[in-house]
């Protein structure tokens, strides 16, 4: 069965500081990789997409991909308090049309 | 990014009645939206895959006679939660893709409440 791990928190960063967020996955024919932000009560937003090995930057976001260790991993710096929230991770296998997502990290940013 | 809408964001209904929650696409075409189900502090649960013009896909445990799915147009999708139980309380979100990148946008999401 194919599955995506996050550690479920809660990561508490001081303000200002870099937040680092991970995720492995189970099958080594994924293709896509995300990650998608969502506030309590709200539903997920897409901040992030990565589909080869390396580094992907973006305002103060950064996602890290290596697929020969099948991880992904998520860069914030200098954390805001409204970077709280939590960071789902989510994959799209090769051949396969449907998006698995992790059970999600909770950040808090501290003021 | 592309537009989902979602309605309503919130209902209350008695046991037994059913609910319509209407998934839109506002700017694109979406031959295929996708239903998830949130228990407070759990994942995203994928329920089923929505098909223009055909019959939807549920995911192994969800009961297609008790959610139904209707995906008339390439811009709306609709579920019903048939004989709605107060297990049935969840948040409802619909997703749809706007090509083959994987990206998925969101609804607002559906708070339901079975009293």
């Amino acid at each position: 069965q194919k599955e995506v791990e996050q550690n479920s928190g809660p990561l508490s960063v001081p303000e200002g500081a870099i937040a680092s967020l991970n995720c492995t996955y189970s099958d080594r024919g994924s293709q896509s990789f995300f990650w998608y932000r969502q506030y309590s009560g709200k539903s997920p937003e897409l901040i992030m997409s990565i589909y080869s090995n390396g580094d992907k930057e973006d305002g103060r976001f950064t996602a890290q991909l290596n697929k020969a260790s099948q991880y992904v991993s998520l860069l914030i710096r200098d954390s805001q308090p409204s970077d709280s929230a939590t960071y789902l991770c989510a994959v799209t296998y090769t051949g396969g049309f449907k998006t698995i997502f992790g059970a999600g990290t909770r950040l808090f940013v501290k003021a | 990014g592309a537009v989902v809408s979602q309605h309503p964001s919130w209902v209350i209904c008695k046991s037994g009645t059913s609910v319509k929650i209407e998934c839109r696409s506002l700017d694109f075409q979406a031959t295929t939206m996708f239903w998830y189900r949130q228990f407070p502090k759990q994942s995203l649960m994928l329920m089923a895959t929505s098909n223009e013009g055909s019959k939807a896909t549920y995911e192994q445990g969800v009961e297609k006679d008790k959610f139904l799915i209707n995906h008339a147009s390439l811009t709306l999708s609709t579920l019903t939660v048939t004989s709605a139980h107060p297990e049935d309380s969840s948040f409802y979100i619909c997703s749809a893709r706007t090509g083959n990148t994987g990206e998925l946008f969101f609804g607002e999401g559906s708070r339901l409440t079975v009293l």
